[in-house]
Formats: C-alpha cells, structure tokens, sequence
C-alpha cells in the first residue's frame, strides 16, 4: 500500500539552530511530492514541491527540503530556526497517474525553544 | 486575489443532526476537495469536485456528501452527525489543469458534534 511516514511527532530546537523535519514515502514510480504548514487553528499552507531536476528545492519562509531518490525522502530543512516556525509541518505525495488524490503523513509538531 | 475562503468558521451540532459547510475556491481554480482532520491527525481525503460532479472519493460514508456550483463553490453535508465527526474540515481548491495537483487551502470549519 502506498504511504507517507514522518517518523517524528515531535521535533524540538532552539532558535537559530538548524531544522530537519523527516519524511519517507512508499510509492511506486517518481511522484510528486510537498510539505505544507500548519497553524494553530488555520488551514494548511504550501511551503514547497519537488517535480523533478535538481534535490534540493527551496521554498517559502526560508525553508527548503532534500529529495533522496534511493532513500526515497524529501526531508524539509532550515537552516536557523525562528520561533515563528513553530507549527505543524506536513510531508505529502502525490503518486504519478490519473488519480490525482494526495497521500499525506501524520504530521509533526515543530516546537522551536528562544 | 482572493483565497480559499470557508464558512462557518466554527460549528456545534448535535448527535443526529445534519451540517452543511461551504468553501469559495481561489479566483481561477476549477476543482474543489474536501478534507477531514481529526485533532492531531493528519488530513483524510473526504471527496473532489470538478465540473460539479463528484470525480474521486475517499473512505468515507455516504452520510457524506457534497456539491459543486456553477461557480465552483462547493458545499459539504454531513448527515446523522456522530460524535466522530467532530474535526476541522478543509476544503482545498486548486485547477484540473495542473498536473502537479497544487492545492490550495481554506481555513477549515471547526465542527463539534455533543
């Protein structure tokens, strides 16, 4: 069955720190794939998506994230972490085809500490 | 350029009841998906309109149902409401031309069922 993993819950960091909040996928082919961002009481918001060519994307809010074929990640990064960033972080994909339905991980909380 | 928008932001219904909730897509967007978010869960994927018909549907039941407007608003109806309906609902629009699936969202209707 196809699915998405974030393997973490939770990820805590200090502020200016690096972030790495980790995402795996089962998924036949090459497949689209995103991380969106969420809120406390707000929808989801589009951070960033690999299509296809070069491994590392950048996104918005400085965020980038790391696609690794044979891994099959695409781990989301940032390089100094601001409390602001604290928030619920989603990976999800979208295999190749003509369903178009996105397959989403459980999400992680992203507690960043001042 | 307006958003996603949804109505109502927040709901209280009761056990046996039904709701309706309504979701506005991004100006230019043609397709309009449903989503259910259970508290610390990630999205479940409730159905997708496009061209006012129901074009793909998850693991949901037929309590659940929807419509899609001329004007590619789209509404939700949940009926014989059960206490595990309570959740954030998403709407999410975004264009059937896209073949990357991009979507936008919507803030979510806060649902309560007592």
């Amino acid at each position: 069955a196809q699915s998405v993993a974030q393997p973490e819950d939770q990820v805590n960091v200090a502020e200016g720190n690096p972030l790495t909040v980790k995402c795996t996928y089962s998924v036949s082919g090459n497949p689209y794939l995103f991380w969106y961002v969420q809120y406390p009481n707000r929808g989801l918001q589009f951070l960033l998506k690999y299509i296809t060519g070069d491994n590392l994307v950048k996104g918005s809010y400085g965020f980038e994230a790391e696609f690794n074929k044979s891994q099959t990640s695409f781990h989301l990064k940032k390089p100094s972490a601001l409390v602001s960033d604290s928030a619920l972080y989603f990976c999800a994909v979208r295999p190749l085809g003509n369903n178009r339905k996105l397959i989403w991980g459980l999400g992680t909380s992203l507690a960043v500490n001042p | 350029d307006a958003g996603v928008t949804q109505s109502p932001t927040h709901l209280i219904k009761t056990r046996g009841q039904q709701v309706t909730l309504r979701c506005s897509p991004k100006s230019g967007h043609d397709t309009v998906s449903w989503y259910q978010q259970a508290l610390g869960q990630g999205p479940q994927f409730i159905f997708q309109y496009y061209e006012e018909e129901e074009r793909q549907r998850g693991n949901f039941p037929d309590r659940f149902s929807g419509h899609q407007f001329p004007n590619y608003s789209s509404e939700l109806n949940v009926n014989a409401l059960l206490l595990g309906d309570s959740a954030l609902y998403l709407c999410a629009s975004s264009l059937i031309g896209d073949p990357y699936n991009e979507q936008f969202f919507g803030p979510g209707t806060r649902l309560t069922v007592l």
